[in-house]
């Protein structure tokens, strides 16, 4: 079965900390895999999105790496700050789920002043 | 661009009441979604639709249904709500299926008692 998994599920660091956040997946056949920042009682914003042919793809602070061969994916941000508190979802695409994304199911991040 | 709207934001039904969320988006995109979030779950695909006309099964389609009727708007029914239906539903779209990033709506959070 094709599972994305987020761990740990709550993080909580000082603020002006660089910090990784984990996505792991199982099966390495990966369309694309993308990063989703969602905040309380909102939808959600993509971040990043890596084609399977990346190693990484960055946007301001962000960056975010792909190893296929090892089912796992960081998201990396740098100089964290308290506007940077909300849930980070990670979602796959495989080749073979047909249109179908999976969501791992978040890691909570807060930043502290 | 007012970008994935949907109605209503809240909702609350009795058991066996039915109802209908309406989402719409103005992107011109082919491709819309309907998922579930449910806490510690991430987020589940229900049903998705390819373009006008055009809808199919996800993850959990049982007790929903769909119509895309028009390009821009796709609607999710319950036809007789159950409290296991109780969730917050978010509508994405996107321009094509893969390599292309999903746009969120702002979510429907819906009880039934």
């Amino acid at each position: 079965k094709q599972e994305v998994t987020q761990i740990p599920a709550a993080l909580s660091v000082p603020e002006g900390e660089n910090l990784v956040l984990n996505c792991s997946f199982t099966d390495s056949a990966i369309y694309n895999l993308q990063w989703f920042r969602q905040d309380p009682g909102k939808g959600l914003t993509s971040l990043l999105l890596i084609q399977s042919s990346q190693r990484e793809q960055t946007s301001g602070r962000l960056n975010a790496s792909l190893d296929k061969s090892s089912g796992r994916s960081t998201l990396y941000i740098a100089a964290s700050q308290p506007g940077d508190s909300a849930t980070y979802l990670c979602a796959v695409d495989w080749y073979s789920s047909a249109s179908k994304i999976i969501f791992g199911s978040g890691t909570r991040l807060s930043i502290r002043p | 661009n007012a970008g994935v709207t949907q109605t209503p934001k809240f909702r609350v039904l009795k058991t066996g009441q039915s109802m209908t969320l309406l989402c719409a988006q103005d992107m011109n995109h082919e491709y819309m979604y309907w998922y579930r979030q449910d806490p510690g779950m991430g987020l589940r695909l229900i049903h998705y639709s390819v373009g006008e006309g055009t809808t199919a099964k996800g993850e959990v389609p049982d007790g929903y249904n769909v119509s895309r009727l028009k390009k821009q708007n796709f609607l999710l029914g319950l036809e007789s709500a159950a409290p296991s239906q109780t969730s917050v539903y978010f509508c994405a779209s996107s321009y094509s299926d893969r390599g292309y990033e999903q746009y969120f709506g702002p979510g429907t959070r819906l009880t039934v008692t």
